[in-house]
C-alpha cells in the first residue's frame, strides 16, 4: 500500500518553538498533502507538494519532500497555542481515482 | 474558498437501522469520495466515484454500503443495517481533476450507532 506513516505520534512543545513532523510512505506518488484536524472536527487542508517539488512554504509552514527516501516533513515555525491539533499526511497515488491514503497522524500540543 | 457541505453534522441511529449521509460536492468537480475516521484513529478511504459509477472501493466498503449521485448535485452514502462498529466520522470529499490538485473535504458527519 502507499500508506503514509507519521512520526512522532505525539509532540508537545512550548509556544514559540518550532514543531517538526515527519511522514514516510511506500509507493510512488503524484503528490503529498498535509491536513490539520482539531479534536473531533473536520480536515483542514494545509499544503500540497507535488512529486517534482522538493520544498514548499505557506506562511509559517514549510514542507519538504524527498522522493528518493519516500518521506516528507512539515515544519511549523513560531508555534502558537492555536496550532494544537492532529496533523496528517496523505499521499496521492499515480493510478486510478487517486484516493488519498492517510497516515496515523501526529498529535501536536502547544503549551502556553 | 469553495466548500463541500455535509448533512447532518451528527446522526444517532439504532443498531440495525439504515442511514443516509448526504454531501454536496463542489459544483464543477468530477471525482467524489467517502472516507471514514473511527474516533482516535486515522482517516480511511471507503469509496471513490466518477462518471456515475464507483471507480474504486476499499475492503471496508462491503455490501452494507452504497453510494449514489441521484440528482447531479448530491452525493450520498447509505449504510444498511448499521452496526455499533459503524460509529465514526464520515467525510465526503471532491476534486476537480487528478492532475496534482487537492481534495476538498466536508466538515464530516458524526455517526453514532447505539
Amino acid at each position: 500500500s502507499q500508506q503514509g506513516e507519521e512520526d512522532p505520534q505525539a509532540l508537545s512543545i512550548q509556544e514559540g518553538e518550532n514543531a517538526t513532523m515527519n511522514c514516510s510512505y511506500k509507493t510512488s506518488i503524484n503528490n503529498l498533502q498535509w491536513y490539520r484536524q482539531n479534536s473531533g472536527r473536520g480536515l483542514v487542508h494545509l499544503i500540497l507538494i507535488r512529486s517534482n517539488e522538493r520544498e514548499k512554504h505557506s506562511g509559517r509552514l514549510r514542507v519538504t519532500l524527498d522522493t528518493s527516501k519516500k518521506s516528507s516533513s512539515l515544519l511549523i515555525t513560531a508555534s502558537r497555542a492555536a496550532d494544537t491539533a492532529s496533523y496528517f499526511c496523505a499521499t496521492d497515488g499515480v493510478q486510478g481515482a487517486q484516493k488519498l491514503v492517510f497516515g496515523q497522524g501526529t498529535r501536536l500540543t502547544i503549551n502556553p | 474558498e469553495p466548500e463541500v457541505t455535509q448533512t447532518p453534522s451528527h446522526q444517532v441511529t439504532q443498531m440495525g437501522q439504515e442511514v443516509i449521509l448526504r454531501c454536496v460536492p463542489i459544483s464543477n468537480h468530477l471525482y467524489f469520495y467517502w472516507y471514514r475516521q473511527i474516533l482516535g484513529q486515522k482517516v480511511e478511504f471507503l469509496v471513490s466515484f466518477y462518471n456515475n459509477e464507483i471507480s474504486e472501493k476499499s475492503e471496508i466498503f462491503d455490501d452494507q454500503f452504497s453510494v449514489e449521485r441521484p440528482d447531479g448535485s448530491n452525493f450520498t452514502l447509505k449504510i444498511r443495517s448499521t452496526k455499533l462498529e459503524d460509529s465514526a466520522m464520515y467525510f465526503c470529499a471532491s476534486r476537480g481533476d487528478l492532475l496534482g490538485t487537492r481534495a476538498f473535504f466536508g466538515q464530516g458527519t458524526r455517526l453514532t450507532v447505539v
